[in-house]
């Protein structure tokens, strides 16, 4: 039974660029929900897709943009890319109406 | 808003020691309570969680209780060993409309040397 894999693992990218991560949901799973993670810090909810439509959204500028496609599959968009964007990405999966939500390994972004 | 607090660290033990990484929280209502961990160069894997108070979540030897009068939901094990160094986070998750986010620690690096 596959886990939550999100790809790429790394990236390096300059100000100003766009970058696109993605986000496989656990087998079974229907809610893709995305945080960031800045270097010795917590997650924080970015957002959350279900049913293909943002539910749920953190308190992050419109430059973070998202996507949920048929297959439960997602996409974290993020343009205008910031230094400060630097950071560990994750996604998580979890059924809706549960709130155990299960981690991939995250992509690590370098913005130069 | 709802918030999570951990103690701050790192915490350093020898192998075999007693482990306590306290966590309180601040929400309205009544969160579920989870605890994750994270290796070096990983994401977060589930360790225990709790959904009421009184509950006790209990994982690999780590256990919490969710202590709903002190609004606290500790993590501890009696022999801690190597392999369990770590970041460990402690999280709450509050539904909004049938939608469940989870809140944050900033995470406590728990070094465990033989």
């Amino acid at each position: 039974d596959a886990g939550v894999t999100q790809s790429p693992t790394h990236l390096i990218k300059t100000r100003g660029q766009q970058v696109t991560l993605r986000c496989s949901p656990k087998s079974g799973h229907d809610t893709v929900s995305w945080y960031q993670q800045a270097l010795g810090q917590g997650p924080q909810f970015i957002f959350q897709y279900y049913e293909e439509e943002e539910r749920q959204r953190g308190n992050f500028p419109d430059r973070f943009s998202g996507h949920q496609f048929p297959n439960y599959s997602s996409e974290l968009n993020v343009n205008a890319l910031l230094l400060g964007d630097s950071a560990l990405y994750l996604c998580a999966s979890s059924l809706k109406l549960t709130e155990t939500q299960y981690f991939g390994p995250g992509t690590r972004l370098l913005v130069l | 808003g709802n918030s999570v607090t951990q103690m701050e660290g790192p915490v350093t033990l020898s192998e075999e020691a007693f482990l306590t990484i306290n966590c309180t929280y601040t929400a309205t209502g009544y969160p579920s309570l989870f605890w994750y961990v994270q290796y070096p160069g990983e994401g977060l894997q589930l360790l225990l969680k709790a959904t009421k108070a009184d509950d006790k979540g209990s994982n690999k030897g780590f256990e919490a209780t969710y202590r709903k009068e002190t609004t606290s939901f500790h993590l501890e094990k009696g022999s801690v060993q190597v392999s369990d160094s770590a970041v460990y986070f402690c999280a709450l998750s509050k539904e909004n409309s049938g939608y469940s986010t989870l809140t944050f620690g900033k995470g406590t690096m728990l070094l465990v040397s033989p």
